[in-house]
Order: structure tokens, then sequence, then C-alpha cells
């Protein structure tokens, strides 16, 4: 099945600083979104993102399908943006059962 | 407007028990996933139902049984609870078409003792 690697696997910052956080994946995909889980362990949706580029705020993510990449832009960051970030990818010939990465850990610091 | 509600939020098992894990969606979405997550280990698949009458296996279906009772409902159900199934679990659905993304569900935790 396809591959899904993240990094860095863990990331610590000061409150205000910049990040960005990768997925690599080894297929073609259909589908790929990030997601956030926060400290309570609730799963939330960011980006869905199959190519392209899109913005949210404080938050930015880029898909370069033909390369097999996915990077995701943290700028200025709070504290409440701590928690763990999941890529999940998914392709046509998979039915499109979402394969996650193992995620990056980011603790902000004020 | 609840999206997808799991139930319950918390257990705690005795080895050899038995229990089902409730999932609905109200988004009239065809597809519904169930995933387990262990520390340092991501989100892992253990079944799917594509569409209403339909399940298939995931990556860890060892241990569990699941029913999409109609389309909103899809539930996991754990026959003989072992402590390696202690785990915290995720329902989620999509709407059937490549181009829409998954909504999870706020999870169980599970302990078995």
């Amino acid at each position: 099945g396809i591959q899904v690697e993240q990094s860095p696997p863990d990331l610590i910052l000061q409150e205000g600083a910049n990040s960005t956080l990768r997925c690599n994946f080894s297929d073609s995909v259909n589908n790929l979104q990030w997601f956030h889980q926060n400290p309570w362990g609730q799963l939330i949706n960011l980006f869905y993102i199959p190519s392209g580029t899109k913005q949210n705020g404080r938050l930015s993510a880029t898909t370069v399908a033909t390369e097999r990449y996915s990077l995701l832009y943290i700028s200025s960051s709070q504290t409440t943006d701590s928690g763990v970030y999941f890529c999940a990818v998914a392709t046509s010939g998979g039915s499109y059962i979402p394969t996650f990465g193992r995620g990056t850990s980011l603790i902000v610091h004020p | 407007n609840a999206g997808v509600t799991q139930t319950p939020k918390f257990q705690v098992l005795k080895t050899g028990q038995s229990m089902t894990l409730q999932c609905a969606q109200d988004m009239n979405h065809n597809s519904m996933y169930w995933y387990r997550q262990d520390p340092g280990m991501g989100l892992r698949l253990i079944y799917y139902s594509a569409s209403e009458g339909t399940t298939d296996k995931g990556e860890v279906p060892n241990g569990y049984n699941v029913s999409r009772l109609n389309k909103r409902e899809f539930s996991l159900r754990l026959e003989s609870a072992a402590p390696s199934q202690t785990s915290v679990y995720f329902c989620a659905s999509r709407r059937t078409g490549w181009d829409y993304g998954y909504t999870f569900g706020s999870g169980t935790r599970l302990t078995v003792v």
C-alpha cells in the first residue's frame, strides 16, 4: 500500500515562530487531508488539499502532487497550535481509504 | 449539525468482556470507517463500510466485528476484549467520490484490564 512519511516527528517552538511540516507519499493520490489532533484528542480537519495551495488564517498548505509531497505552514505560532498534525492520503486504487502518517508532534511554548 | 457522534467516550473493560462502540453520522455520507490510535502509531484502519450493506477489513481487523446498521450507523464490536485492544477508537465518514474529505468523531478511549 501507499507509504506516508511525515517530518519532523517532533517540533518545539517559541510562541510567534513560524514552522513548516512536511508529508511525503509514495504514490499518486486523489485525496489528501491535514488534521490537527488537539491535546484533548479531537481530530480537527484543517485542509482538504489533493493539489494546489490553500490558506486559512495563520495556516496554509501546499500539495505538489506530481512530486508527491505536501507542506503545512504555521505562521506566528500560538500555544493553542500545540498537538499532533497528521497527513492522510487516499487513492482511487485503494478505494479512497485514507492512510495516515505517524504525525508531527508540535509543542509551542509561551 | 452534530457530524459524527461516538458513544461511549470512555470505557473500562475486564479481559474477556464484550462491548459495542457506537457511531452515527448525520451528513448522509455513504462511507464510514473505524480506526484505532496507539501511541506513536498514527491511526490504523480496523474496518470500513464503503456503502450501506457492505463492510471490509482494514489493516488490523483481528478481534473486531462491525455492523453497518443503516446509512447513519456503523458499530464496532469487541467479542472478547484483550489488553492489546486498549486504545483510542475513532469513527469517520465521508461522501462517495474522490474529492471529498473525511470527518472524524471525538473518539472512544477504551482500557482493557
